[in-house]
C-alpha cells in the first residue's frame, strides 16, 4: 500500500515567493495533520482535518500560511509570501477511518524540506 | 491542553547496552500513548502504542514501553541496542485520536 505521500521533498526558494506543499492522504483516512518541524521548536501542529474540513488551525503560524482540502485524496499547505523563518521540514500525516479501522496512529509522509532564502 | 515532557534531548550508549528513553505527560483524563521514531530525513513511524489492557506495550524492533499511570510515565526500553537504533524518538499523546501533542524528542547515539 502506498503510505503518505508529499512533494516536493525538497523546495529552495526566495524570500517573498509563494510555496506550496501537497499531501495526498493514505486512502480511507479520514483525518489529515500538517506539521512543522524546526531544530528551535521540535515539532509543531499546524492545522488538521477531518473529513476534508479544517478543525483546528491554531498552530497555523500567521497569516501568510493557508490550508486547504479539497478531498479526500488531496491537501495543500501555502505560504505567501515566504521568509527565512519558515525554513523547515513540514510533514503531512494521515490517520482514522471509521471505527475498527481507526488504529489510533498516525501515518506520517517523508517530509518537504523548505529553504527560504 | 496534554502536555509531555521527554527528559533527556539526547542519549549516548555503547551498542549491546541496555537503554531508557523517558517521558511523562500531563493528562487528567484517559490518554492514547505512542513512541515514534525518527531516522534521518525521513518522516516518523510508529514504533509502539498504548490504548489500553496490558501496561507492558512491546513494539518493533525490540522496543518495549511500560504505562503507569500513577506516574504519568511511559518509559521506552530496548535490552540491547544496536547501531541501527540511532535515530530521534519521540513520545506522544493523544486523548482522542484527533489532537496528538509531541515530546521534543529524544536523539539516541548508539556508539561501536
Amino acid at each position: 500500500d502506498a503510505g503518505v505521500i508529499q512533494s516536493p521533498r525538497h523546495e529552495v526558494t526566495e524570500m517573498g515567493q509563494e510555496v506550496t506543499l501537497r499531501c495526498k492522504p493514505i486512502s480511507g483516512h479520514n483525518s489529515l495533520f500538517w506539521y512543522r518541524q524546526t531544530m528551535m521548536r521540535g515539532l509543531e501542529l499546524l492545522i488538521y482535518f477531518n473529513n476534508n474540513v479544517p478543525i483546528d488551525d491554531s498552530g497555523m503560524p500567521e497569516d501568510r500560511f493557508s490550508a486547504k482540502m479539497p478531498n479526500a485524496s488531496f491537501s495543500t499547505l501555502k505560504i505567501q509570501p515566504s521568509e527565512p523563518r519558515d525554513s523547515a521540514v513540514y510533514f503531512c500525516a494521515s490517520s482514522g477511518g471509521g471505527g475498527a479501522l481507526n488504529t489510533g496512529e498516525l501515518f506520517f509522509g517523508e517530509g518537504s524540506r523548505l529553504t527560504v532564502l | 491542553a496534554q502536555s509531555v515532557t521527554q527528559l533527556d534531548s539526547q542519549v549516548p550508549v555503547f551498542e549491546e547496552a541496555p537503554v531508557e528513553l523517558r517521558c511523562n505527560y500531563s493528562s487528567s483524563v484517559s490518554v492514547y500513548l505512542f513512541w515514534y521514531v525518527q531516522y534521518p530525513n525521513q518522516g516518523l513511524q510508529l514504533l509502539l502504542k498504548y490504548l489500553s489492557g496490558s501496561t507492558l506495550v512491546k513494539g518493533i524492533n525490540g522496543f518495549e514501553a511500560e504505562f503507569n499511570k500513577s506516574q504519568t510515565s511511559f518509559h521506552l526500553r530496548k535490552p540491547s541496542v544496536h547501531i541501527s537504533d540511532t535515530a530521534e524518538y519521540f513520545c506522544a499523546v493523544s486523548d482522542n485520536f484527533n489532537k496528538f501533542y509531541f515530546g521534543s524528542g529524544t536523539k539516541l547515539n548508539v556508539k561501536p
